[in-house]
């Protein structure tokens, strides 16, 4: 089946800090991607609807500002989260829509102290 | 509203017992449904889909879930499961009609597999 990849898989960074994440569909073109963030023992929350070229959709409460994300190509999208703090420690899961389902990265445990 | 069901949080069963796992979904229309299975710390792998036609569906790992329209439930099942089955799964819908498209995941299953 087709792959997608996430990039790095765990980080860890201090508060205040900026944190990228990649996510890479590896044999398909993707022109719409999504972000998850997913807490301990919860479901997978949609944060955003990233579509290549243009402005990504965010769902309601989600800050714009501080979850910037980036679609330059069929291929990546970029999760930024700006000025992080503690409470911004999760599991960020990209997901890029394929011909029929959608498919699912590994994920980024990301953890600020 | 619209929503997707799963009302076991907690699921334990023994190695080659039968596994069933619940969904149900409100929508007005069929959706598109799902099911992804999570190990811990990984992301989601597909295991089987419905889009139409015949209603039991198989998938991957010995899986498969059975469509009823009248009961608005897709519900997995396994006949015998294994310890390696020990994981998250997770329902899931795309509505069929509209612009959004995206995928809205049921709440999730955890699986204890007891040897």
């Amino acid at each position: 089946g087709a792959v997608v990849s996430q990039h790095p898989s765990w980080v860890i960074c201090k508060s205040g800090t900026s944190v990228k994440i990649e996510c890479r569909s590896l044999d398909f073109q993707a022109t719409t991607m999504f972000w998850y963030r997913q807490f301990p023992k919860q479901s997978l929350m949609l944060m955003a609807t990233s579509n290549e070229g243009s402005k990504a959709t965010y769902e309601q409460g989600v800050e714009k500002d501080k979850f910037l994300i980036n679609h330059a190509s069929l291929t990546l999208s970029t999760l930024t989260v700006t000025s992080a703090h503690p409470e911004d420690s999760s599991f960020y899961i990209c997901s890029a829509r394929g011909p029929s389902v959608q498919y699912f990265g590994p994920g980024t445990r990301l953890l600020v102290l | 509203a619209q929503s997707v069901t799963q009302p076991d949080i907690h699921i334990t069963v023994s190695e080659g017992a039968s596994l069933e796992l619940r969904c149900n979904y409100s929508y007005g229309a069929t959706p598109y449904l799902f099911w992804y299975v999570q190990s811990p710390g990984q992301g989601l792998q597909l295991l089987l889909k419905y889009f139409s036609g015949d209603t039991l569906v198989q998938g991957i790992k010995g899986f498969e879930a059975e469509f009823k329209r009248s009961q608005s439930s897709f519900n997995l099942r396994k006949p015998s499961v294994h310890w390696s089955d020990a994981a998250e799964y997770f329902c899931a819908v795309v509505l069929t009609s509209g612009s959004a498209r995206q995928l809205t995941f049921g709440s999730g299953t955890q699986l204890t597999v007891l040897p």
